[in-house]
Order: C-alpha cells, then sequence, then structure tokens
C-alpha cells in the first residue's frame, strides 16, 4: 500500500493567494482527517470526514478554510486568502473502522506551507 | 487547561538507559489512549496504544495507564540513538477523533 498521499510537499505563496492542499487516503478507509502543526500549537484537529461528509470542523480557523471530500480517494484543503499565520505543515490522515475502532490513523507525509 | 498536557523537553538519556515519558489528560471521559512518535521533519507513528489500567508491552516500549490519576506514561528501556524523536500522546473521548498533547522531544546520546 503507498499510504496516505499529500501533494505538493512544499509550497510556498504570498500573502492573499489561493492554496489547496491534496490527500488521497489509504484505499478502503473511512475516515479522513486534516491536521495543522505548529511549534507553538503543535497538532491540531482541523475537519475530519466518515464516508466522505464533514462531521467535525470545529478546528478550521476561520472562513478562509475549506475543506472537501468529493469521492471516497481524494480531499482538498483550501486557504483563501491565505497569510503569513497560516504557515505551518498540514498533515492529512486517515483511518478504518473494519475492525470495531477508529483509532489508529495512518498520517501522509505532510505539506510544509510558507505563506510571505 | 490544556486537554492533553505533556512536557516540552528535550529529555535527554544515556544510550541503554530507560527513557520515561509521560502525559496527563483533563477529560475523565477519555478511553483510549495512544504514542504517536515523530521524527524531525516526518511525519507522526502510532506506536503503542493502550486502552485499560495497567501496563502494555511491545518490545522495548511499555505505556501505562492510570484512569484514577488522568495519566498516561511511555517507557524506552535500552534507549538507542534511534530513539531520539518527538513523542506526541493523544487521547480519544470516545469519539472519533485524537486530542494530540504538543509532544516531548527526547534526546538520546551515545
Amino acid at each position: 500500500d503507498a499510504g496516505v498521499i499529500q501533494s505538493p510537499r512544499h509550497e510556498v505563496t504570498e500573502m492573499g493567494q489561493e492554496v489547496t492542499l491534496r490527500c488521497k487516503p489509504i484505499s478502503g478507509h473511512d475516515y479522513l482527517f486534516w491536521y495543522r502543526q505548529t511549534m507553538m500549537r503543535g497538532l491540531e484537529l482541523l475537519i475530519y470526514f466518515n464516508n466522505n461528509v464533514p462531521i467535525d470542523d470545529s478546528g478550521m480557523p476561520e472562513d478562509r478554510f475549506s475543506a472537501k471530500m468529493p469521492n471516497a480517494s481524494f480531499s482538498t484543503l483550501k486557504i483563501q486568502p491565505s497569510e503569513p499565520r497560516d504557515s505551518a505543515v498540514y498533515f492529512c490522515a486517515s483511518s478504518s473502522t473494519s475492525g470495531g475502532a477508529t483509532d489508529t490513523q495512518y498520517f501522509g507525509p505532510g505539506t510544509r506551507l510558507t505563506v510571505l | 487547561q490544556k486537554e492533553v498536557e505533556q512536557n516540552s523537553g528535550p529529555l535527554s538519556v544515556p544510550e541503554g538507559a530507560i527513557a520515561s515519558l509521560n502525559c496527563t489528560y483533563s477529560d475523565r471521559g477519555s478511553q483510549s489512549f495512544f504514542w504517536y512518535r515523530q521524527y524531525s521533519g516526518k511525519s507522526p507513528e502510532l506506536i503503542m496504544s493502550i486502552y485499560s489500567n495497567g501496563d502494555k508491552e511491545d518490545g522495548r516500549f511499555t505505556a501505562q495507564l492510570n484512569k484514577a490519576s488522568q495519566y498516561v506514561s511511555l517507557l524506552i528501556r535500552d534507549s538507542q540513538p534511534s530513539d531520539s524523536a518527538t513523542y506526541l500522546c493523544a487521547v480519544n473521548k470516545n469519539t472519533d477523533k485524537l486530542i494530540f498533547g504538543t509532544g516531548t522531544r527526547l534526546q538520546v546520546f551515545p
């Protein structure tokens, strides 16, 4: 299995630009999570989906952030407009309930976002 | 009060020693507890999970849970330089999501 795939791995953009991060979960996994990690705040859950449906978006910092999951194999996290304080590493993770629990989350390699 | 608290470290131990990493959580309703390891510049990976009070051993790793004290720990025996990483404690409150601590940086020196 290829694991969770994220693209791009690095993104440098200017303030005010739109940024789109992409994620392909592990095949067969029915949960997908988007996290943001910074030195100051650690790993924060932004939003998660179950069977492509957003379940909890309470971690999305503001309306500039949006996420979609149009099918079981693809999700996007969009920031529009981007700001320097959005600079962080964004991780996508997926998990499966096939074992009766959603505990083990498998993380992608992350996207390091820098907003100038 | 943070939901999951860890000492940021660094915790420095000599090679071959036991490293002890600690985590406290605030919600007594928490059901599942996890330790993830994150190497610098890499993504978190699960190394241990524990659900019941007591100890759970896996190779050189032992997770300890005390729900009454709202405390979970990770012991690494015979620490190796390759164990140098940040260790993240995560807690599940019987929902679908995990709450992570900010991590403890472990340094194992030869």
